[in-house]
């Protein structure tokens, strides 16, 4: 099972920023928290991953709680091309860990 | 250049037949997965393999069987096909160190009749 819970659905407008939240509230200290995005019939797509300080990269920004039970992904602005279903995901920093998806959070963006 | 690789993209066939599907990867990495995503979009790891190993197998019936030539390529044969193997199957590779990320391929369409 999933150890995250993000929203079903969101909607944001063309140009603006789009912040998907996402509850982890039983991280452990050695996981990271990564998001992920699938647009339609395409295989998901890495965006950005954290362990405890805020990240940011060409794509978007993470912001994770001080006490890492909760986080949000930033699209500063957003495109219709963004329209996705977007993934939070805790995984173990050691080993073979693996990637469990959810339900994601489907993102609409609208002109 | 795609840096993962799936043939074929779609793939419809009869139950009771056997198909494969092929992965590969020129990214250089270590290792490489196999993923389903049912008509419910839930998308569930299969297998993964580290250096031609067999480090993961999320209880998959012995239908499946996947098989690593090389590094570069994790392929999955699927024997006796039932309806319910009617899925999009994902291969995805990474380096192998924590804190990576896994890249993708674009995903095999399996339609069982």
């Amino acid at each position: 099972d999933a150890k995250t819970t993000q929203p079903t659905s969101m909607d944001c407008a063309e140009g603006r920023a789009a912040n998907l939240p996402c509850n982890h509230s039983t991280i452990s200290g050695n996981e990271y928290v990564y998001w992920y995005r699938q647009i339609h019939s395409q295989g998901p797509q890495y965006i950005i991953h954290g362990l405890k300080n805020n990240e940011t990269n060409e794509m978007a920004s993470l912001i994770i709680t001080e006490d890492r039970k909760s986080s949000t992904l930033i699209l500063p602005h957003a495109t219709l091309r963004d329209t996705a279903v977007y993934y939070c995901i805790v995984r173990g920093i050691s080993g073979y860990s693996t990637l469990t998806f959810g339900k994601g959070t489907m993102l609409l963006v609208s002109p | 250049d795609t840096a993962v690789s799936q043939t074929p993209k779609y793939l419809v066939t009869q139950m009771g037949n056997d198909k494969s599907i092929k992965c590969e990867q020129n990214l250089g990495h270590d290792t490489m997965y196999w993923y389903k995503q049912d008509s419910k979009k839930f998308l569930k790891i299969m297998f993964s393999y580290n250096n031609k190993e067999l480090i993961i197998n999320e209880t998959v019936p012995n239908r499946f069987s996947p098989k690593s030539p090389d590094k570069a390529h994790l392929n999955l044969h699927i024997n006796s096909l039932e309806l319910g193997d009617s899925a999009v199957y994902f291969c995805a590779s990474e380096s192998g160190r924590a804190g990576n990320e896994q890249f993708f391929g674009p995903g095999t369409r399996l339609t069982v009749l």
